[in-house]
């Protein structure tokens, strides 16, 4: 099966400052999917970004953005201008190509000092 | 609107008895997932279902149970042998063909406590 590893258990940042989240995986695969989820306290789960492994371009969704390293089997999440409302658990998670079942890593707790 | 409905919110069981959590989709995904989130980590997959009448086993199926009799539906048992069940469950679903637009769509979950 594969795994991902998210190694800051809790990070923290000030306020409209930039902060980012690790995430390594393992893989034999070729074609995959890599997400990032936000899970606020209400516990809900929201999707912050995608990747699709074949496109080499870093994926970006306003504040937020990745560097995706795949040899490295490396997908990281930078968020710029950080918000209060960032304030969340983050899930790094990954899918193969012709498969359904999504693998999470354990999160990283961010909080967003004001 | 479409979107994915988990009950109860919250359940309790008593030590011995199955209980059974509850997840429907009105979004014609093909689909379905369990997931299981303890205090403080990532969500681990109980079971999922491609299609009807099929699952397969995640990585902690044992000790419960599911069944995908229809498209919409796929129930959760968590059955007297799952010793440790107190945990947040996620139910999520998926289409096949739209993956890369849109991926797992989550419900509000259950959280389940022992009495």
């Amino acid at each position: 099966a594969q795994t991902v590893t998210q190694s800051q258990p809790e990070m923290s940042v000030q306020e409209a400052e930039t902060v980012t989240l690790s995430c390594t995986y393992d893989t034999s695969e070729n074609n995959y999917y890599l997400f990032w989820y936000k899970q606020p306290p209400s516990r809900q789960m929201i999707l912050v970004i995608r990747q699709e492994a074949y496109k080499q371009q870093n994926a970006t969704e306003n504040r937020f953005s990745v560097n995706f390293q795949k040899a490295a089997k490396s997908f990281s999440l930078k968020i710029s201008d950080s918000q209060l409302g960032d304030t969340a658990m983050y899930f790094c998670a990954f899918m193969r190509y012709n498969n359904n079942d999504m693998r999470f890593g354990a999160g990283t707790r961010l909080t967003v000092k004001p | 609107d479409g979107g994915i409905t988990q009950s109860p919110k919250y359940l309790f069981r008593k030590e011995g008895q199955n209980v059974t959590l509850s997840c429907e989709q009105n979004l014609n995904h093909d689909a379905m997932y369990w997931y299981r989130q303890d205090p403080g980590q990532g969500l681990r997959l109980i079971y999922y279902s491609q299609i009807v009448n099929d699952f397969q086993k995640g990585d902690i199926a044992e000790g419960y149970s599911v069944s995908r009799e229809k498209k919409e539906s796929f129930p959760l048992t968590v059955t007297s042998a799952q010793k440790n069940p107190t945990a947040f469950y996620l139910c999520a679903s998926m289409s096949w063909d739209r993956v890369a637009n849109q991926p797992q769509h989550f419900g509000d979950g259950t959280r389940l406590s022992i009495l």
